[in-house]
């Protein structure tokens, strides 16, 4: 199966400062990333759809400016959390699907785990 | 409503038993469904994909019932490595955004 990855696994990092993570598709082109929160025992909220070459669409209740999207490429997605804060503290996961085809299922990265203290 | 919705369980049964539940969708438009399977702290992972009545793989049944709109899986021969938090996704028609339940949390004693 197609495969994506997510760097760093695992941050901790202090308040007020921002965090940059990557999301990559390995074997495959992908012109729609898309970037999750999942908080403890909650399901996976969809905070933006990252499109290669425009700007991203952020879901209602997602600030832009806090969580800044840049899809430079057909394999790169980053995901930049600036002025972090503990509440920002979550799991993150992003997703990709294949830019040809008539698959519509989506593959994940492995998720970083951010800690803000 | 939710768009997705799920009995979060925990269903807890022992070894060899078969396990079943089910997810409701409010979007009658909706075309592909998922079921993806999530371990504590992991990403989750594809399933199985329900793109017609249903489909079976191994040991999984995944059921869709378009006229009431929602979608079963069933688990025969339960092992303990099936104990895992299992999320009913949707595909939205349009967009192709993911919609996700909460899961339902499958426990499989030994």
């Amino acid at each position: 199966g197609a495969v994506v990855s997510q760097h760093p696994s695992r941050v901790i990092c202090k308040s007020g400062t921002s965090v940059k993570i990557e999301c990559r598709s390995l074997d495959f082109q992908a012109t729609t990333m898309f970037w999750y929160r999942q908080f403890p025992k909650q399901s996976l909220m969809l905070m933006a759809t990252s499109n290669e070459g425009s700007k991203a669409t952020y879901e209602q209740g997602v600030e832009k400016d806090k969580f800044l999207i840049n899809h430079a490429s057909l394999t790169l997605s980053t995901l930049t959390v600036t002025s972090a804060h503990p509440e920002d503290s979550s799991f993150y996961i992003c997703s990709a699907r294949e830019a040809t085809g008539s698959r519509t299922e989506a593959f994940f990265g492995q998720g970083t785990r951010l800690t803000v203290v | 409503r939710k768009e997705v919705e799920q009995d979060p369980g925990p269903f807890n049964v022992p070894e060899g038993a078969t396990v079943a539940f089910n997810c409701t969708y409010s979007n009658s438009a909706s075309q592909s469904f998922f079921w993806y399977r999530q371990d504590c702290r992991k990403e989750p992972k594809l399933l199985m994909s329900v793109y017609s009545s249903g489909n079976e793989d191994g040991r999984f049944t995944a059921q869709l019932n378009r006229a009431s709109q929602y979608i079963s899986l069933l688990i025969r021969d339960s092992k303990l490595s099936d104990s895992a938090t299992y999320l009913c996704v949707v595909s939205n028609p349009r967009d192709y955004k993911l919609s996700f339940g909460a899961g339902t949390t499958v426990t499989v004693r030994a």
